[in-house]
């Protein structure tokens, strides 16, 4: 399976402010995921990125809210902006290498 | 919208017992299903996924599907107090061949007293 590297692990942010996480893969993938799991909730898929083109968003995810880059097949970069605390949550990438879902060890983010 | 459903828990079984968690999804078209486990403050690290009705065996745990009942199962057998944690199952999308995202249940919480 595949190893991520995701960070940072967790950080304290004022509200208002942005949050950049980054997700780095040892090798390459077509498709990264970003999900949330919100505090004692499940994980909510956010959006897809893939390489080279723009991200899907779910129902309930704007890209003004969550912008994404993808700028090549093992890296890819999840903002949370204008931060409130409702925001405060874990985020998590994922890859899929053959029925091998692998999660990145995930960002602890708690908005102040 | 597709769902999967899971019984909240907490479930709590006793040191060496059998713990069953269940699984239900409402697309009859779902062909990929897995089980994660994830402790508490760590993220869900798979325990095996399942693609053939019928059940698969992986040393003390065994998953079973049943896509004509929409439900899947996790056995664990000789459970271990290290076994406590939340247990996730998830269903892959498929979106025309290609594997895509997962959709996840809430978890249920199992507890193994020693």
């Amino acid at each position: 399976s595949a190893v991520i590297s995701q960070k940072p692990s967790r950080d304290i942010c004022q509200r208002g402010t942005s949050l950049t996480i980054q997700c780095q893969v040892d090798s390459q993938v077509t498709m990264m995921f970003w999900y949330r799991q919100q505090p004692g909730q499940s994980l909510t898929l956010i959006a897809t990125a893939n390489q080279g083109s723009e991200a899907t968003y779910e129902s309930g995810f704007v890209i003004d809210k969550f912008p994404i880059s993808r700028p090549n097949l093992t890296f890819s970069t999840l903002t949370v902006s204008n931060l409130s605390p409702e925001d405060s949550s874990i985020y998590l990438c994922s890859v899929d290498r053959g029925y091998s879902y692998t999660f990145g060890s995930g960002t602890r983010l708690t908005v102040v | 919208q597709k769902e999967v459903e899971q019984n909240s828990g907490p479930l709590s079984v006793p040191e060496g017992a059998i713990a069953s968690l269940n699984c239900t999804y409402s697309d009859r078209g779902s062909q990929s299903f897995f089980w994660y486990r994830q402790y508490s403050g760590k993220s869900p690290e798979l325990i095996m996924f399942i693609y053939s009705n019928g059940d698969k065996e992986d040393g003390r745990f065994t998953a079973q599907l049943n896509k004509a009942s929409q439900y899947v199962s996790l056995l664990i057998r000789d459970s271990q107090p290290s076994d406590s944690a939340t247990y996730l199952c998830a269903v892959g999308v498929n979106y025309g061949g290609s594997q895509g995202n997962l959709i996840f249940g809430k978890g249920t919480k199992l507890s193994v007293k020693p």
